[in-house]
């Protein structure tokens, strides 16, 4: 158990439709990241929150909007989904920023768009 | 753009060892990350590489060259937990803090 919990586990919705995934860090950590898994692209990186502010973002489409609460946890809203949409979301956090701070994963969100 | 490689799949016997491969070309360099991943759950850390050379840590050891951008996993005394997919990623410039992962590859460890 690496200390991030994801809400909820399994989500299953239909085309056109929006969705909020829901990421709690491990106590003390003040980044989240966010990945999208799917079968045919790998773990990619999609946006980077430290302590309530966007600090990168990665292959994230203009559907799809992120954000970080006062209190860490952090959101992912997918809108307008699509069938390609469907895959697991990652979220993971870390203490700090960069250098050799580790990113520790959540357990995922397996999306099923269709 | 970050160009990550490494093989797709592995296959190796109970109790021997096995090499896994990354090579890189990254816009910068600020370290080398390597995660194990069972099927359907969560990357979990193994190792940190940033300076040239080895970094041991029980039956996982990890290897960097910066000049040849390459890196390798090394397993040893492998058990049948061990099969699962492995996932270089790199970290790049020092102001840019997202990981960019390998495809993974698939180790399957046969009895």
């Amino acid at each position: 158990d690496s200390g991030v919990t994801q809400t909820p586990k399994h989500l299953i919705t239909a085309t056109g439709q929006r969705v909020t995934l829901r990421c709690s860090p491990r106590s003390g950590d003040l980044s989240v990241y966010w990945y999208q898994q799917s079968l045919d692209q790998g773990l990619q990186f999609l946006i980077h929150y430290y302590n309530g502010e966007e600090r990168a973002k990665g292959n994230i489409l203009e559907r799809f909007s992120a954000q970080q609460f006062p209190d860490l946890h952090s959101e992912l809203n997918l809108s307008s989904l699509e069938l390609g949409d469907s895959a697991l979301y990652f979220c993971a956090s870390s203490v700090g920023q960069g250098g050799n701070n580790e990113q520790f994963f959540g357990p995922g969100t397996r999306l099923t768009v269709l | 753009g970050q160009n990550i490689d490494q093989p797709t799949e592995m296959t190796a016997t109970e109790g021997a060892i096995v090499q896994i491969n990354c090579t890189y070309q990254t816009s910068g360099f600020n370290g080398l990350f390597w995660y194990q991943q069972h099927a359907g759950e969560a990357p979990t850390f193994l190792s940190y590489n940033v300076l040239d050379g080895l970094e041991e840590k029980g039956r996982f050891s990890s290897f960097l060259s910066r000049s040849k951008g390459y890196s390798y996993l090394l397993l040893k005394e492998l058990q049948m937990k061990d099969s699962a997919s492995y996932l270089c990623a790199v970290r790049g410039a020092s102001n840019d803090y997202k990981l960019s992962f390998g495809a993974g590859t698939t180790v399957t460890v046969r009895a």
